[in-house]
């Protein structure tokens, strides 16, 4: 398995702002992904990060509101830009290991006031 | 949309087996069933999957029908710690083939 990372594990912020939540792991991978948890849902993946290349996202997600940075197979970052209170939620970044399992970061709590 | 069911919500008494059931009815032969669980909003945390023969780890035990159809987590023994959203997801092994969670089930493990 890989080790995980996230920071900020928590932040409060005020609209208007943005956020960039950084996702380091222990082990090169190829794939990234980027989940968002709204309060009391499940999982929603915001995109797909493949170093080198430029994030897929998922229907309802744009470049312009997170947009993505992949520099190495150890690192990626996703910003929230112009953020509302909409945008509170947990955050979570995962990878992909070999091709069976998914492993995720502990998360990213967002409150944007 | 998620490809499976799974009852919302579940008991268990402390040191007793849960038995976390799943309905994957239009499974493709190519999925696989995987079990992750979500204790009180930290990272989802990967328990076991298997494509048609049961599996068993540290964990837990995965039983898959022959049908393929539904499956079953079982935790031996809960303990308060179990306590967690359990997350059934079918899925398609290979690169960047992402995980579509649904509600899960909410496991209270009690005393």
């Amino acid at each position: 398995s890989a080790v995980i990372s996230q920071k900020p594990s928590r932040d409060i912020c005020q609209r208007g702002t943005s956020l960039t939540i950084q996702c380091q792991v222990d082990s090169q991978v190829t794939m990234m992904f980027w989940y968002r948890q709204q309060p009391g849902q499940s999982l929603t993946l915001i995109a797909t990060a493949n170093q080198g290349s430029e994030a897929t996202y998922e229907s309802g997600f744009v470049i312009d509101k997170f947009p993505i940075s992949r520099p190495n197979l150890t690192f990626s970052t996703l910003t929230v830009s112009n953020m509302s209170p909409e945008d509170s939620s947990i955050y979570l970044c995962s990878v992909e290991f070999g091709t069976d399992t998914q492993y995720f970061g502990p998360g990213t709590r967002l409150t944007v006031l | 949309d998620a490809k499976t069911t799974q009852p919302p919500s579940m008991d268990c008494a402390e040191g007793r087996a849960a038995n976390l059931p799943c309905n994957h009815s239009t499974i493709s032969g190519n999925e696989y069933v995987y079990w992750y669980r979500q204790i009180h909003s930290q990272g989802p945390q990967y328990i076991i999957h298997g494509l048609k023969n049961n599996e068993t780890n540290e964990m837990a035990s995965l039983i898959i029908t022959e049908d393929r159809k539904s499956s079953t987590l079982i935790l031996p023994h809960a303990t308060l710690r179990d306590t967690a959203v359990y997350y059934c997801i079918v899925r398609v092994v290979g690169y960047g083939q992402n995980f579509v969670f649904g509600p899960g089930t909410r496991l209270s493990v009690l005393p």
